[in-house]
């Protein structure tokens, strides 16, 4: 079965520094990867997601993030974070070699990051 | 293009009472998945349509809760008696099938039950 875990529910930096939100994930095949912003009353937003290849992924508004493979991680990055980062995050996984659940996303249960000025 | 459109936005009724929501996915999207999202917590999955058909209902209250994607484009989803404990934000999200495609979200439909 595939699992994802986002351990910090919340992350504070200030604006300016660098911002980092971190992902693990758990899957019997390869795993696609995905994270996701919310902003209040608004429904999930795409920014980026690891297929294959480079480990490095760029997104959306400036975001990238690290598909690190030995330590099974998916790491949310931003440079510079500014205020308007402040939202609701999240990662999810596809396992590719589940056969009973092909698919299916498992969405973490969020970060929350607050940047301040 | 347009996104996933869903309404009502929000929903108030009492408990016992039916509720619906409706979902229109981006054209082209033949997958379609409805979500329940409590506050401060990641969507989890109710349902999933491949065009027409439910390929993943594991997760749905099939005693109180229905979906129908009618001619593989449009879905409703249905409670009936809605209970106190199914406020929450249903969410509907499509993309482009067979492959590892990202999902796009409409903007939900927030449910109160009182």
């Amino acid at each position: 079965a595939q699992s994802v875990a986002q351990p910090e529910d919340q992350v504070n930096v200030a604006e300016g520094n660098p911002l980092t939100v971190k992902c693990t994930y758990s899957v019997s095949g390869n795993p696609y990867l995905f994270w996701y912003v919310q902003y209040p009353n608004r429904g999930l937003q795409f920014l980026l997601k690891y297929i294959t290849g480079d480990n490095l992924v760029k997104g959306s508004y400036g975001f990238e993030a690290e598909f690190n493979k030995s330590q099974t991680s998916f790491h949310l990055k931003k440079p510079s974070a500014l205020v308007s980062d402040s939202a609701l995050y999240f990662c999810a996984v596809r396992d590719e070699g589940a056969t009973d659940s092909w698919g299916k996303f498992q969405f973490g249960a969020g970060t929350q990051v607050v940047v301040t000025p | 293009e347009a996104g996933v459109v869903q309404s009502p936005r929000y929903k108030i009724i009492e408990k016992k009472q039916p509720v619906a929501f409706w979902c229109n996915p981006i054209s082209g999207h033949n997958t379609l998945y409805w979500y329940l999202q409590n506050l401060g917590q990641g969507p989890e999955l109710l349902i999933r349509y491949e065009n027409e058909e439910a390929v993943d209902d594991s997760q749905l209250p099939k005693d109180r809760f229905s979906a129908e994607r009618l001619k593989g484009v449009d879905s409703t989803l249905k409670i009936q008696p809605a209970e106190l404990g199914d406020s929450a934000v249903y969410l509907c999200a499509s993309s482009l099938s067979q492959g590892p495609y990202e999902q796009y979200f409409g903007p939900g439909t927030r449910l109160t039950v009182t």
